[in-house]
């Protein structure tokens, strides 16, 4: 069972929609939850860094975290074409002195005017 | 830029070349790392370094040979390659590796031919 689920797409939402992205994961293990964007031609940039259940939000951004269920949401409200990117889940767990990140497939979303 | 440059960005190189991917950090980051992406999968990490010190070495094909002479310069050396390692070679850091906040370059993409 691959350690970090995501769908990939595409996802095409007219301007103004609220856009739901969601990522599950295996490992118990996992401590620390990230969300990336990458526009095309780009590096990933960090969005979001979540470590413990619940929400956290940063302007028209929400990153929600449910450990039990092992599931994590990225909500984007009023949705902008400067939205559109490849959003990317990252975990990052450690065990034994070791620290690894582990990243889902991205999601591509396109904002249509 | 994000404060990662890597060079070149586009790279086209036959199976017998040798030639090297540049990374360039000036954030006083510890850790640097590259990763591999391909399209429908997820980053894959190849290496990791912190304080200059292999740490990681994630099952890559020795024909990927990685050096760090300081904590701000990552080299990816790349000779006998496959087509099957074409693909897009992203460098990161970040303040140790204890954080999950990393800082990606915009990446070189390379072709195999």
């Amino acid at each position: 069972q691959k350690e970090v689920e995501q769908d990939p797409g595409p996802l095409s939402v007219p301007e103004g929609a609220i856009v739901s992205l969601n990522c599950t994961y295996s490992n118990s293990a996992f401590q620390y939850f990230m969300w990336y964007r990458q526009y095309s031609r780009k590096g990933p940039e960090l969005l979001m860094y979540t470590y413990s259940s619940g929400n956290k939000e940063d302007g028209r951004f929400t990153a929600q975290v449910d450990k039990s269920s092992k599931y994590i949401s990225l909500f984007i409200r009023d949705s902008q074409p400067s939205d559109s990117a490849t959003y990317l889940c990252a975990i990052l767990h450690s065990g034994a002195g070791s620290y690894q990140l582990t990243f889902g497939k991205g999601t591509k979303l396109s904002v249509i005017p | 830029e994000t404060g990662v440059t890597q060079t070149p960005r586009h790279l086209v190189m036959g199976m017998t070349n040798k030639k090297s991917l540049k990374c360039e950090q000036h954030l006083g980051h510890n850790a640097m790392y590259w990763y591999k992406q391909s399209a429908k999968k997820p980053l894959e990490l190849m290496f990791v370094y912190s304080l200059e010190e292999r740490v990681e070495n994630n099952s890559v094909p020795s024909r990927f040979s990685p050096e760090c002479p300081n904590s701000s310069h990552l080299f990816l050396h790349l000779h006998t390659l496959q087509p099957e390692d074409s693909a897009l070679y992203l460098c990161a850091s970040s303040q140790d590796r204890t954080s999950g906040g990393y800082t990606f370059g915009s990446g070189t993409r390379l072709t195999v031919v």
